[in-house]
């Protein structure tokens, strides 16, 4: 079954510096992969997905995510922080090649971006 | 576009109790899933529609059940409410069935359980 890893329960950074927050992967075959954003009492906001190509995903407000195979990773940047990307940040996996799987999301990341 | 809606969007109910929750997909959006978001378990799913058919199922007890009907339109169910179904249930609708579909958020609805 797929199963997604997101190591840091927060990360923080200051305003203007680049940000990284992690996700790595397990799936039996070549992955979907997505990351949504979550302000606070709001739904989830999609921001980018990798479904097959390039590498380099650009997303969304100016983030965007690498994909890379051999260390089942996809993680997410942006060159220059803001205090309003403060969120819960969440990566999810879908392996197309195990059938009819759901959706399944890591347990989030809190970013939170000091002025 | 109107986005995804979903009603009511705070509940409280009592232990035994049983709730429905509704959720109205964007427009031309034929598939809609639901989650449980909770501070303790992340976001887990729960069930997956398209076209009237649950193609898909977490692993929740019985007392959670789910329908779509023929507008899109769905519904979850809990029944014998526990206090820890306490939650933000949360409805997600994309556009088709493929798999690298991305998913469309509502507001969720906050329900407690006392």
């Amino acid at each position: 079954a797929q199963s997604v890893a997101q190591p840091e329960d927060q990360v923080n950074v200051a305003e203007g510096n680049p940000l990284t927050v992690k996700c790595t992967y397990s799936v039996s075959g070549n992955p979907y992969l997505f990351w949504y954003v979550q302000y606070p009492n709001r739904g989830l906001q999609f921001l980018l997905k990798y479904i097959t190509g390039d590498n380099l995903v650009k997303g969304s407000y100016g983030f965007e995510a690498e994909f890379n195979k051999s260390q089942t990773s996809f993680h997410l940047k942006k060159p220059s922080a803001l205090v309003s990307d403060s969120a819960l940040y969440f990566c999810a996996v879908r392996d197309p090649d195990s059938g009819n799987t759901p959706l399944v999301f890591g347990k989030g990341t809190r970013l939170s971006v000091i002025a | 576009k109107a986005g995804v809606t979903q009603t009511p969007r705070y509940l409280i109910k009592t232990r035994g109790q049983q709730v429905t929750l509704s959720c109205s997909p964007i427009s031309g959006h034929r598939s809609v899933s639901w989650y449980q978001q909770t501070p303790g378990q992340g976001l887990q799913f729960l069930f997956e529609y398209f076209s009237e058919t649950q193609r898909n199922k977490g692993n929740f007890p019985g007392r959670f059940s789910g329908r779509q009907f023929s507008n899109s339109r769905s519904e979850m169910n809990v029944s014998t409410l526990e206090l820890g179904d306490s939650a933000l249930y949360l409805c997600a609708s994309s556009l088709g069935q493929g798999q690298y579909n991305e998913q469309f958020f509502g507001p969720g609805t906050r329900l407690t359980v006392l």
